[in-house]
């Protein structure tokens, strides 16, 4: 059965960064879009980033253009999430999703059981 | 303010059907597609509707889903205790460019 795993997650001071992974089973992981979206505590859903398969094309949220940068390694099914200059806003649980997409038309129909990112001094 | 509106909360008893609905825009809901997704108390989100109305394999027929105009509906019969959980929608934004949630419900089985 599909399986997202992320790590990664955990203390960071504001300005800091961290790279967050997410290891794929289960499913042919080359062949499908991925995504982050995050959660802060007690907050809904926010989409943050797309990679399409090849990882050729990326498609960010405004509210982290210039900060955070999906990518990913096919060979090793795995996706990443490089987040920097982090704020305390950026506190939440970050998912990582496998993405269908087709015309205007997107879901995420696996999702990981979530990092918790904390950013405090 | 998220860009989708859903009622912060409904409740209703074991059994019975409730509606929950999701209010967009021509830019997302009006002309691109709805999906639903439950998340369980302490839990990672779960895909319910896709397509505005079809199932992934595994979600009871309890669950539906419909659009009209720039509105989404989720819909869920005979409610279980098991139901109680956080419902959201969303759709891809052709204006911001970007997948959009809304805040997300409440559903308390009374």
């Amino acid at each position: 059965q599909v399986q997202l795993v992320e790590s990664g997650g955990g203390l960071v001071k504001p300005g800091g960064s961290l790279r967050l992974s997410c290891t794929a089973s289960g499913f042919i992981f080359s062949d499908y879009y991925m995504s982050w979206i995050r959660q802060a505590p007690g907050r809904g859903l926010e989409w943050l980033s797309y990679i399409t398969s090849s990882g050729s094309t990326i498609h960010d949220a405004d509210s982290v253009k210039g900060r955070f940068t999906i990518s990913r390694d096919n060979a090793k099914n795995s996706l990443y999430l490089q987040m920097n200059s982090l704020r305390a806003e950026d506190t939440a649980v970050y998912y990582c999703a496998r993405t269908s997409t087709w015309y205007s038309n997107t879901w995420f129909d696996s999702w990981g059981q979530g990092t918790l990112v904390t950013v405090s001094s | 303010q998220s860009v989708l509106t859903q009622p912060p909360s409904v409740s209703a008893a074991p059994g019975q059907k409730v509606a929950i609905s999701c209010s967009g825009s021509s830019s997302n809901i009006g002309n691109n597609y709805v999906s639903w997704y439950q998340q369980l108390p302490g839990t990672a989100p779960k895909l319910l509707i896709f397509d505005n109305n079809k199932r992934p394999s595994g979600i009871p027929d309890r669950f539906s889903g419909s659009k009209s105009g720039t509105s989404g509906t989720l819909g869920i019969t005979g409610l279980q205790t098991g139901d109680e959980a956080d419902y959201y929608c969303g759709a891809w934004d052709s204006s911001l460019s970007a997948v959009v949630f809304g805040g997300g419900t409440k559903l308390t089985i009374l």
